[in-house]
Formats: C-alpha cells, sequence, structure tokens
C-alpha cells in the first residue's frame, strides 16, 4: 500500500498566483486533514472531511478551499497566494473508527510563496 | 480552547541515557493523545497512541504515560541511540472527528 501520497514535493509560488495540493490514499479512510506547519511550530489544521460530499473548516481555514468528491482524494486549493502562506502542507488520514484511531501523514509539500 | 505545551523545547543527550519528554494540555477532556516522531524534512510516524482510558502504552524501547486529570503525558525513551534524533510532538484529539490539536514539539539529538 502507498498510505497516504502528496504532490508536488516543492512549489515555489509568486504572490497571488493559485495553485492545488493533492492528496490520495489508498487505504479507504473516510476521514481526512489538511494542516500546516510553519518553521519550529506544531502542526494546524486547515480543513477537514468526515467522507465524500462533507468537508468542514479547522483552526486556519482563510485562504484555502477543498473539495471531496472521491474517498480517496482531498485536494487542498490555494487561491491568491499570499508570503503568509509560505508552509509545509500535510494531509493525513483516518478510517473514523472510535477508540484507537490513529491518524496517517502524507510527506508533506513546502510551498515558498514569494 | 485547547492549549498543547511541550517543554523542553530541545533537548542533548549522550548515547545511553533515557529521554524524558513532556507533554501538557489544558482541557483534560480529551479522547486519545498521540506521540509522533517526525525527521527533517519528512512527515510524520506515529509511536503511540493512548486511548483515555488508558494509563499507558509501551513499545519496544518507549513508554508513553498519560495522566488526565493533571493534563500531563510524558514519553520514556530508554537508552537512547544517535538514530533516536528527531523532532517528537505530542497531539490530542478533542472531539469525534479526530481533530489533532498539536504541541510545538521537542527537537532531541542523541551524540554518539
Amino acid at each position: 500500500n502507498a498510505g497516504v501520497t502528496q504532490t508536488p514535493k516543492f512549489r515555489i509560488l509568486k504572490i497571488g498566483q493559485s495553485m492545488t495540493l493533492q492528496c490520495t490514499q489508498d487505504m479507504n479512510h473516510n476521514y481526512m486533514y489538511w494542516y500546516r506547519q510553519d518553521p519550529g511550530m506544531g502542526l494546524k489544521l486547515i480543513y477537514y472531511s468526515v467522507g465524500a460530499g462533507i468537508t468542514d473548516k479547522g483552526e486556519v481555514p482563510n485562504g484555502y478551499n477543498v473539495s471531496r468528491s472521491t474517498t480517496e482524494d482531498f485536494p487542498l486549493r490555494l487561491e491568491l497566494a499570499a508570503p503568509s502562506q509560505t508552509s509545509v502542507y500535510f494531509c493525513a488520514s483516518d478510517p473514523g473508527t472510535s477508540g484507537g484511531r490513529t491518524q496517517y501523514f502524507g510527506p508533506g509539500t513546502r510551498l515558498l510563496v514569494l | 480552547k485547547q492549549e498543547v505545551t511541550q517543554i523542553p523545547a530541545a533537548l542533548s543527550v549522550p548515547e545511553g541515557e533515557n529521554l524524558v519528554l513532556n507533554c501538557s494540555f489544558t482541557d483534560s477532556a480529551i479522547y486519545n493523545l498521540q506521540w509522533f516522531r517526525q525527521d527533517p524534512g519528512k512527515g510524520l510516524t506515529s509511536l503511540l497512541l493512548i486511548q483515555s482510558s488508558q494509563r499507558e502504552q509501551t513499545s519496544g524501547r518507549l513508554n508513553a504515560s498519560l495522566d488526565k486529570s493533571s493534563g500531563r503525558s510524558t514519553l520514556y525513551i530508554a537508552a537512547s541511540q544517535p538514530g533516536d534524533s528527531a523532532t517528537y510532538l505530542c497531539a490530542v484529539i478533542t472531539d469525534s472527528w479526530g481533530k489533532l490539536q498539536f504541541g510545538a514539539g521537542t527537537q532531541v539529538v542523541v551524540t554518539p
């Protein structure tokens, strides 16, 4: 199993440009998440989804959009990139079962906005 | 609002010493607590998951304890090795949607 995959690994954007960060999981997990990690900080939740067609905002959603048309894919869209969006973005998934649920993380996308 | 704190921010120990990493959280109403390892430029690897009804979890040289009433968890790594050098993050889940709330991490360096 590939687990959680993310593309691209690294990207440089100019201010005002847009892009989509791709995330795919092959574990048939219902729950998926997008986090961002700034240098020296923990991860902060941007958006999450509990199944196809259902998404909701996390702690830092401004400047981002998501969609969930399939169980496998959860793309994150950046509109009008700003320097404050320079960060490392992680996608994660979990099966959503009660009790000992564990989140599985992708390798991350490093984004630099200049 | 839940706040998760990890102290110290950085730690350096000689090989063979035991590591003690601390995590505190302000709201004791958690579903579970998870410890992760992050290597430079890499994603997160789950180390241990402690459910809210449990007091501790063990895996090999790793042992994590949870005291919900005091809002604390401790990760012990026995007989540290240079390969244990990484950043260790703790995170709590406080609702049924599984959203993780992270601490800022402890950067560990184990010197040979």
